[in-house]
């Protein structure tokens, strides 16, 4: 199976910060990668698809890098809304895997 | 708009049966494949298992092997997990995903474009 490992695991920012999320994968996934936005007692939110495209309704801020083993999720100018947990996902193959997850708290 | 509802969960003892439902509406739900994802309590996300359009291809994570199967009824836009001989560790919200994504090749490449609110699962005795 190939491990996804996301840093930090939690990450203290304000408001207007730029942040920058990692996920290394275990083996190489070419861009098959995805991001998610999780808030508490809610269901995922996909971000990201192949890597580094935005899905339609997400703002602008948010971007996504990466290709082979090496991936970032960037957030640009961090919004009240945009405290949560995020995921990074592979997709290159089955059984499909996550990251453990980084929680952007307030500072 | 794309709309999931999974139902089904609820207390189970430990070696018992659920069966839990994801309905759909909103789209032609017979052209996309959906998978299942479970969240144990104050842990990640983990995939669990995966069904085709039609149905016939299945995937299900080593953990739960055997023991959870899933189908579908494209006549009414609903896909089913059936969970047997659970365990404590089975304890999670199920969610129901809608899958997007690219096929090259006879191989394709998915990930979760639509989640539903989930259901709760616990195993306990």
């Amino acid at each position: 199976d190939i491990q996804m490992t996301q840093s930090p695991s939690t990450l203290s920012a304000s408001v207007g910060d730029r942040v920058t999320i990692t996920c290394r994968a275990s083996q190489t996934i070419s861009s098959w990668l995805a991001w998610y936005q999780q808030k508490p007692g809610k269901a995922p939110k996909l971000l990201i698809y192949k890597a580094s495209t935005l899905e339609s309704g997400v703002p602008s801020r948010f971007s996504g890098s990466g290709s082979g083993t090496e991936f970032t999720l960037t957030i640009s100018s961090l919004q009240p809304d945009d405290f949560a947990t995020y995921y990074c996902q592979q997709y290159n193959s089955y059984p499909y895997t996550f990251g453990q997850g980084t929680k952007l708290e307030i500072k | 708009e794309v709309h999931l509802v999974e139902s089904g969960g609820g207390l189970v003892q430990p070696g018992g049966s659920l069966r839990l439902s994801c309905a759909a509406s909103g789209f032609t739900f017979s052209i996309y494949s959906v998978s299942w994802v479970r969240q144990a309590p104050g842990k990640g996300l983990e995939w669990v298992s995966y069904i085709s359009n039609t149905g016939d291809t299945i995937y299900y994570a080593d953990s739960v092997k055997g023991r959870l199967t899933i189908s579908r009824d494209n006549a009414k836009s609903s896909v089913y997990l059936q969970l047997n001989s659970l365990r404590d560790e089975d304890t999670a919200v199920y969610y129901c995903a809608r899958d997007r994504g690219h096929c090259d090749g006879g191989s394709c490449w998915r990930y979760f474009e639509s989640w539903g609110q989930g259901t709760v699962v616990t195993v306990s005795s």
